[in-house]
């Protein structure tokens, strides 16, 4: 188990081109998680999948945002048209989700990828 | 909605010393309270994580306590080293059996340095 991935690392575009990252959750947890954190800030949540259903979007993720995790295993999140307000790191964080009486869980992050919109 | 504050936003402390950062949240309904250290460019760290019915963690020299009802946690790093020097970040997660949701809101974070 070598933990949460994230791909690519770092991301430099122009602005008004689309972007997509890839996130690899631990093998087995069936929660993913995405966040976005800028300068000096604490991550701010965006989405949340059990498995490979949607169970919850953060107002932060316009309609230029979409996150797809087609078969309960990795995590894409495309950006369209990128702003420069856009630039910030994207971090994925996956949890393992069994209920078992525990509804919730440790989350456990990726090493993020670093978007620059020019 | 739940709102994380951190105190002090950034420390300095020479090496050896014993510290404690400061951790308040809004909403006292809440699954539980996790501490991650951040490192410069880099992803985050899990430290310690309370569950709501906990008063603190342990994990070699950090201690992290929460009182759920005055929506107050801190975070004890004894014995400082120029190593622990990173940005330490406040996490609550919401009970969702109170209508809360998965998603983990998130504080400031204090930027740490330790001098040698």
């Amino acid at each position: 188990d070598t933990g949460v991935s994230q791909d690519p690392r770092h991301k430099i575009t122009k602005r008004g081109q689309n972007v997509t990252f890839r996130c690899d959750p631990i093998s087995e947890h069936n929660r993913l998680y995405w966040y976005r954190q800028t300068l000096g800030q604490g991550p701010e949540f965006l989405t949340y999948f059990q498995n490979e259903a949607q169970l919850e979007k953060s107002r932060l993720l316009s309609d230029r945002f979409s996150a797809e995790r087609p078969k309960g295993s990795f995590s894409t999140l495309e950006i369209q048209r990128t702003e420069q307000g856009d630039s910030a790191m994207y971090l994925c964080a996956s949890s393992l989700g069994v209920t078992s009486g525990r509804l919730q869980e440790t989350q456990y992050f990726g090493p993020g990828t670093r978007l620059l919109v020019l | 909605k739940q709102e994380v504050t951190q105190i002090p936003a950034a420390l300095s402390v020479p090496e050896g010393e014993n510290l404690v950062l400061n951790c308040s949240f809004t909403d006292s309904a809440i699954y539980n309270l996790q501490w991650f250290r951040q490192d410069p460019g880099k992803g985050l760290t899990s430290l310690l994580l309370i569950q709501s019915s906990q008063r603190e963690q342990t994990s070699g020299r950090l201690n992290a306590s929460l009182d759920k009802s005055s929506g107050r946690s801190t975070l004890y790093i004894a014995a400082s080293q120029p190593g622990d020097s990173a940005t330490y970040l406040c996490a609550v997660s919401e009970d969702i059996t109170q209508g809360g949701s998965e998603k983990l809101v998130f504080g400031k974070g204090t930027k740490l340095t330790v001098n040698p």
